[in-house]
């Protein structure tokens, strides 16, 4: 399977501690996002990466929270010092030759 | 500000009927709009996808109607199937501005009752 990989798929941690989350896009899509859902909204955008360069990221995005893609191939999303409200499901999607963007399969972060 | 609204929180429907989702947007900027269907702890699924330069576009089982005047697009599932019980998102983008971010309405839940 050659879709959008996200690992892990479930982080509990403690309020304080941080957490890396992974995305592995479809092979030769030079586009990658991050959004997030939490109950009963749709994903909110995150940050968006064309190839390794960081291009746009949300209001939404607060210091904490920090997404790299080093090589243009994978990404991360790092969250420092967890709070409560952090606790979502965290989306990676990727974007090749067309206009459609495909969506992995999400990690869930539950922050007690 | 929600520029992309999903009106109806769920939606039930009898096997082998029509389903019609509905979505409104806001921002006549947006020129690019697409369909996901989503199950619990999965990604979203893409479905269908239409361009502003159009007003129907249809993929087997689904339909997705443009109405750039009243700023309304649906989604018609034709027939329903009870592996359509999910949550539907209606997605909006700015394609003609080269950014392809996807805003989302809140989602319909669908139930397809057998």
């Amino acid at each position: 399977d050659t879709g959008v990989s996200q690992n892990p798929r479930h982080k509990i941690t403690k309020r304080g501690q941080n957490v890396t989350f992974r995305c592995d896009p479809i092979s030769e899509h030079n586009r990658l996002y991050w959004y997030r859902q939490t109950l009963g909204q749709g994903p909110e955008f995150l940050t968006y990466f064309q190839n390794e360069a960081q291009l746009e990221k949300s209001r939404l995005l607060s210091d904490r929270f920090s997404a790299e893609r080093p090589k243009g191939s994978f990404s991360t999303l790092e969250i420092q010092r967890t709070e409560q409200g952090d606790s979502a499901m965290y989306l990676c999607a990727s974007a090749g030759g067309g206009n459609t963007i495909y969506f992995g399969e999400g990690s869930w972060l539950t922050v007690v | 500000d929600q520029q992309v609204k999903q009106n109806s929180p769920s939606l039930s429907v009898q096997e082998g009927r029509i389903s019609i989702l509905n979505c409104d947007y806001t921002n006549s900027m947006f020129d690019y709009f697409l369909w996901y269907k989503k199950y619990p702890a999965e990604g979203p699924t893409f479905l269908i996808s239409i361009s502003s330069i159009k007003d129907k576009n249809e993929d087997g089982r689904f339909t997705v109607f443009l109405n750039k005047s009243a700023k309304h697009l649906s989604l018609h599932i034709v027939p329903s199937q009870p592996g359509d019980s999910a949550v539907y998102f209606c997605a909006a983008s700015l394609l003609n501005f080269g950014n392809e971010k996807l805003t989302f309405g809140t989602g319909t839940r669908l139930t397809i009752i057998p």
